[in-house]
């Protein structure tokens, strides 16, 4: 969906450093969520905002925090990242009505070596 | 304790036949249960929803059905197309800030 971008959209990162990934939405959508999919486990959530400095911890969080200043960008930063975290991470809005669910960004794919 | 199963990781299925996906889960309680479809190196996109009101909804070519005593979601696609190959994904709403919490996913291929 143009109205959501991901950044980056591929990146290899070296065990130990930290890494930010960014989602960028033009909806004005008030929910915004950071899953990760992996084989065997579909898609999990990381972390969540249900508004501007507004977020809360998904069921995968260990590792992970997130930050959003502003309604339109939603920041995931892997700390220091580990071999676990390799993954396809996919950045999700919603607004508060409606029975959609949600709009999904394309996508960035993570290689921790 | 995963909420939400899908038992079958993969589907083959012949052009024109019917394709029946499944999803079980785990809790009475949840109200709202979508579908979603993902096409590699794209995002998941919005497919179908049901409520627990009813017991089947239906988009052209998809129908989802709810049994709600048996905690059971299946999607049907007829007649299925080669394009409908993708990894399919069950839905639901839980907890509060409208989360949703996916399935494994069930990858469906459909051969000509």
């Amino acid at each position: 969906d143009a109205g959501i971008t991901q950044s980056p959209r591929h990146k290899v990162t070296e065990t130990g450093t930290p890494v930010t990934l960014r989602c960028h939405q033009t909806e004005n959508h008030r929910y915004m969520y950071w899953y990760r999919q992996d084989p065997g486990h579909g898609l999990r959530l990381i972390h969540y905002s249900y508004g501007v400095k507004d977020t809360d911890k998904g069921e995968v969080s260990d590792g992970y925090s997130v930050s959003r200043s502003k309604t339109e960008d939603f920041l995931l930063t892997l700390e220091s990242a580990t071999s676990s975290q390799t993954s396809v991470y996919f950045c999700a809005t919603w607004q508060d009505r409606g029975l959609s669910g949600y709009t999904f960004g394309s996508g960035t794919r993570l290689t921790v070596v | 304790d995963q909420q939400v199963k899908q038992n079958s990781p993969s589907l083959s299925v012949q052009e024109g036949r019917i394709s029946i996906l499944n999803c079980d889960y785990t809790n009475s309680m949840f109200d709202y249960f979508l579908w979603y479809k993902k096409y590699p190196a794209e995002g998941p996109t919005f497919l179908i929803s049901i409520s627990s009101i009813k017991d089947k909804n239906e988009d052209g070519r998809f129908t989802v059905f709810l049994n709600k005593s048996a905690k059971h979601l299946s999607l049907h696609i007829v007649p299925s197309q080669p394009g409908d190959s993708a990894v399919y994904f069950c839905a639901i709403y839980t907890g509060t800030a409208s989360k949703l919490t996916f399935g494994t996913g069930t990858r469906l291929q459909v051969t000509l």
